[in-house]
């Protein structure tokens, strides 16, 4: 099945950096997810996109649904160490029923 | 409180045993889905259902039965286990028309 580029797979960060992360895809997509995976529990939606080049922020998470509907960049402003974890991109194709294809998730990582 | 339960939470079995790992949800959700999480490969869709009676493959199916005879039930069946279905486990639903999905804790197997 298809998947979605996430990068970077991997992000060792201090404490109070920002973080940028993204996704992107040969594909049209119309809808953008960003969700968080906490360790041991289950991913949680944080931020929804519907609209090309639309900003949208939940707290220090910034996403921005790409202007050319293949792509999405997710920032975190201010790390701090609840913020470690696996996030994850997720899209809806254009057209497509109900299924979202996922990105492989960047894991954050915080240095003591 | 609107949970998605996963029982068992860890299972080592053999190959060849039959499992059902059970789902259940409390929303009244339609939509339900079965994903595994493997190391750099993020979430993959197993089956989803849309409904009672309504199921469908997601991207790898293979190996994997699934049943909806209830709306707040979706038990995941590996009648013939093998070592690749060695994975973290994961339920999830959504209410129609909303992009939330509501995971569940995960089940952690291993298939010896």
């Amino acid at each position: 099945g298809q998947q979605l580029n996430q990068s970077p797979q991997s992000m060792f960060i201090q404490e109070g950096e920002d973080v940028s992360m993204n996704c992107t895809s040969s594909s049209i997509f119309n809808t953008w997810l960003w969700y968080k995976q906490d360790p041991g529990e289950g991913p949680v939606l944080l931020i929804a996109l519907y609209k090309a080049g639309e900003l949208t922020s939940n707290g220090r998470l910034t996403a921005q649904f790409g202007i050319t509907r293949k792509d999405s960049f997710l920032n975190i402003s201010a790390s701090i160490p609840s913020d470690v974890g696996i996030y994850f991109c997720a899209g809806r194709l254009m057209d497509s029923n109900y299924q979202l294809i996922w990105g492989a998730g960047t894991k954050l990582i915080i240095k003591p | 409180e609107a949970q998605v339960t996963q029982n068992p939470r860890y299972l080592i079995t053999v190959t060849g045993k039959k499992l059902t790992v059970t789902c259940s949800q409390n929303m009244n959700h339609e939509y339900m889905s079965w994903y595994r999480q493997d190391p750099g490969l993020g979430l993959r869709q197993i089956y989803y259902s849309m409904n009672v009676e309504v199921t469908d493959k997601g991207d790898v199916p293979e190996g994997y039965k699934v049943s909806r005879k209830e709306k707040r039930n979706f038990p995941l069946i590996l009648e013939s286990p093998s070592p690749n279905q060695t994975s973290l486990y994961f339920c999830a639903s959504t209410q129609w028309g909303t992009d939330t999905q509501y995971f569940g804790p995960g089940t952690r197997l291993t298939v010896l």
